[in-house]
Parts: structure tokens; sequence; C-alpha cells
């Protein structure tokens, strides 16, 4: 079965500008989760969705927002971009009690110049 | 949300057996731990997840104590390839997976031909 994936797997953006990624989860999947990984912070948790409903929330400021669609599709979206936004971006998916974890995606590595 | 400790580095050589301790001294009744490999420029994969004594799979070993404040992952007879970030979590995944999980810093274990 597919994997999680996402898109674009490239993107260079300026300061000031805005972008969205998408996460398309592994199907039947409900859970979407996204993370920050950067060489100085390691991976960081941004946010959580299960149904369309988003259910936990990391530290990152408001210009770090998402939503999740009917079909569980993701996206996240970065107003504002600082050249600190720079890093890959991590979707991984899971399934409710399901005990195998969850399944991430390869990134979309964003470069803020 | 239990806090996990692990080493941040280990060197093997090929076709040794390592072992990488993770410690979560206030890991909570219901919590599952898990353990994901990490490429470079790719996203964490899933290794194996246990809660209490032994798990193995194809992959690997988990050991865990019956106070469950720790746990090591055996990875048998590693090559090359296995050189890899290695991260332990600890979460609860009966609540609809793991919600708001903090990765920690990692392992990064070098295997030395």
């Amino acid at each position: 079965k597919a994997g999680v994936t996402q898109t674009p797997r490239y993107l260079i953006k300026t300061r000031g500008q805005q972008v969205t990624l998408s996460c398309s989860p592994i199907s039947g999947h409900r859970s979407v989760s996204w993370y920050q990984q950067t060489p100085g912070q390691g991976l960081q948790f941004l946010f959580e969705y299960f149904s369309e409903t988003q259910r936990n929330k990391g530290n990152f400021p408001g210009r770090f927002s998402g939503r999740q669609f009917s079909n569980s599709r993701s996206e996240m979206n970065v107003s504002t971009l600082e050249l600190g936004d720079s890093a890959l971006y991590l979707c991984a998916s899971s399934s409710r009690g399901q005990d195998v974890g969850y399944t991430f995606g390869s990134g979309t590595r964003l470069t803020v110049v | 949300l239990a806090k996990t400790t692990q080493p941040i580095s280990m060197d093997s050589y090929e076709g040794q057996e390592v072992n990488i301790t993770c410690s979560h001294n206030n890991i909570a009744t219901n919590d599952y731990i898990t353990w994901y490999q990490q490429f470079p420029s790719q996203g964490p994969r899933f290794i194996i997840q246990g809660y209490k004594t032994k798990v193995t799979n194809e992959v690997a070993s988990l050991f865990i104590p019956a106070d469950r404040k720790s746990s090591t992952l055996s990875l048998p007879r590693v090559s090359l390839s296995d050189t890899a970030v290695y991260y332990c979590l600890v979460g609860d995944m009966n609540s609809g997976g793991y919600q708001k999980v903090t990765f920690g810093t990692g392992t990064k274990l070098q295997v030395i031909p």
C-alpha cells in the first residue's frame, strides 16, 4: 500500500513569502502530525490533526498553521517566512490503536533565502 | 509526557551486535516504547515497539525491564547501512496515536568497516 506522500519535495522561498506544504497519509489513517527538523533543534512537533480537528499543537508561533480535509489529507502553511524557517518538514500518519507507530513521509525541504 | 535520555553517539564495527539504551524514568502506565531509525534527509522509520519484557522482529529486539524505566534496542550484526540516528519515544498509543510526541536528540550510530 502507498506510504505517506509529501509534496513538494523541495522548495525555495524568499523571506516574507508564505508557503503551503501538502501531506497525503496512508489510506485509512486519520491522524496526521507535522514536525520540523533542523540541525540545531532536532525534530520538533508542530501539530496533530485527527478527523479534521487539531488535537495538539507544539510551541511554534501563529505563523505556522495547518488543516486537515475530510479525506485526511493535510496541509500546513507558514506565513511571513523567516530565514530560520529553513528546515525539513515531516508529516506522519497513524491509525488509532494500531501498534506500529507513526509512518513518516520523506519530507519537504524548505529553504528560505 | 515521559522524557527520554539516550547516548548522543555510538560507534560499532560491522558484524557486531549494538545495544542502545534509553532511559525513561517517568514512563506512564499506558505508555508504549517505540524506536525509530532515521537516515539523512529522510523521515524516521519505525523499527520496533513494546510495552514490557522482550519484543523481537526481523530487524531488531527490544528489551524492557520490569520497572519499564529504561529500554534497550538491540541490533544484531550491524552493517554499514545501519549507520543512522536512532530515536526512542515513549507515548500512549491507545489515546489515538502519539500526542505531542517529542523525539529527543536520538543516538547517532556510526558503523565502521
